[in-house]
């Protein structure tokens, strides 16, 4: 089972609109959450990345969120543009101990359409 | 600054062969980790690599296995290639070290078609 799950899977919106996605996550040891965008054929471009200590950070119209003791995070689009076609992903971060290294776990990707 | 550098950008290779892809992280970056992403499947873990060594492996058959220079720069390399490896292969670069707060900055990939 993965232990980043997003929500929806898809999701099509009209240019201007918000719209929210959702992540929740079971990862453990937490180090933080990221966001990432990623148009099709290209690599993913950070977002944001929040620590357990942040409950808010902001992106020009992009706001993420994240409640630690739920494990559930939100990434708020605002007045959608045509450009933020895309599909996003929710990667978490486990944090050091002794006996690993920190790894990445990546969510599946909410795939956004903005339409005209 | 130069951003993270994947060479080649396409390949077409058959059944049986191996490939070989390259990556350069950006300057100053010590940790480079490989992806594998499908349609179907999502972005998956590779492997990572920190001043030479893995220091972290995914879930992926031996014939997978890469390997990174003195100068950070890294390698990649699928043996006995199959079809269901057709893919995008991206690598991403981050300063690494015990701060795992640092940001991931991803190449732009390699779409290997296997035929």
């Amino acid at each position: 089972k993965n232990q980043v799950e997003q929500s929806p899977q898809s999701l099509i919106i009209l240019e201007g609109k918000n719209c929210t996605l959702q992540c929740n996550y079971t990862v453990s040891p937490f180090s933080n959450l990221r966001w990432y965008k990623q148009d099709t054929g290209r690599g993913p471009v950070s977002l944001t990345i929040m620590t357990f200590s942040e409950n808010t950070k902001s992106n020009g119209r992009y706001t993420a969120t994240l409640d630690a003791d739920t494990k559930q995070s939100s990434l708020h689009i605002t007045a959608s543009q045509l450009s933020d076609s895309a599909s996003y992903i929710c990667v978490v971060s486990t944090r050091m101990t002794t006996d690993s290294w920190g790894k990445l776990q990546f969510g599946a990707g909410t795939q956004v359409v903005v339409t005209p | 600054k130069a951003g993270v550098t994947q060479t080649p950008r396409y390949l077409i290779k058959t059944r049986g062969q191996q490939v070989t892809l390259s990556c350069s992280p950006i300057s100053g970056h010590r940790s480079v980790s490989w992806y594998q992403q499908t349609p179907g499947q999502g972005l998956q873990f590779l492997f990572e690599y920190f001043s030479e060594t893995q220091r972290n492996k995914g879930n992926f058959p031996g014939r997978f296995s890469g390997r990174q220079f003195s100068n950070s720069r890294s390698e990649m390399n699928v043996s006995t290639l199959e079809l269901g490896d057709s893919a995008l292969y991206l690598c991403a670069s981050s300063l690494g070290g015990r701060q795992t707060n640092t940001e991931a900055f991803f190449g732009q990939g390699t779409r290997l078609t296997v035929v």
